[in-house]
């Protein structure tokens, strides 16, 4: 119940197009739903984040979508330019248990 | 600059060795949360200390042990190594209890030999 399910594991967008990167999950406790950006050799870094009260949040380049009866949530990444070539983690907060749940990654690539 | 600092950045050691991982926090957040991130099981949540306490725990071994200072930096100590504990450690910090907009450091890169 605390898994996050976070595909695909790998995009490859061409400089332009959108990057779309989809999350579920089981347990109806999570309450806050952040977004990671980790470049190699770096920390993740909070990019983008989202709480079950609003359907989507917007924020640059950077959108969430987040549909609560489906227990989805998705990044998506406008005009993706090549430096946003990266790692991307979804994750998800259960305030009861004070723990983040990570997805497993998806190492997107943005083509020039 | 995350402002959580970690060393050493690097770290190489034989299998049966004991190693101590360190973490300073961002100027003022009170808890410290270590992480594992290995290729084949992603990012897990190892322990949690917030003001000195233990406040939560995840998947860490019994040979794993962390503790926080009262300057607030951590200390993750990890014994009788084995080949499968070659990973990134990373510490992440946030002002309060609660692990939300957490602040990670750059890691710390364990390979053991």
């Amino acid at each position: 119940q605390q898994q996050v399910k976070q595909s695909p594991q790998s995009l490859i967008v061409q400089k332009g197009g959108i990057s779309i990167i989809n999350c579920a999950y089981e347990n109806t406790a999570f309450d806050y739903f952040p977004w990671y950006q980790q470049f190699p050799g770096k920390g993740p870094a909070l990019l983008i984040a989202i709480r079950p009260d609003v359907s989507e949040k917007k924020e640059g380049r950077f959108t969430i979508s987040f549909n609560k009866s489906a227990k989805q949530f998705s990044l998506h990444i406008m005009d993706s330019q090549p430096g946003d070539s990266a790692t991307y983690f979804c994750a998800a907060y259960n305030n009861a248990g004070n723990m983040l749940t990570f997805g497993g990654g998806t190492r997107l690539m943005v083509k020039p | 600059d995350s402002g959580v600092t970690q060393t050493p950045k690097h770290l190489i050691t034989a299998t049966g060795q004991r190693v101590t991982l360190r973490c300073s926090p961002r100027s003022g957040d009170l808890s410290v949360y270590w992480y594992q991130q290995s290729l084949d099981q992603g990012l897990q949540f190892l322990i949690q200390y917030y003001n000195g306490e233990e406040r939560a725990k995840g998947n860490i071994l019994e040979r794993f042990s962390a503790q926080q200072f009262p300057d607030l930096h951590s200390e993750l100590n990890l014994s009788s190594l084995e080949l499968g504990d070659s990973a990134l450690y990373f510490c992440a910090s946030t002002r309060f209890w609660q692990n939300t907009e957490a602040f990670f450091g750059q890691g710390t890169r364990l390979t053991v030999v």
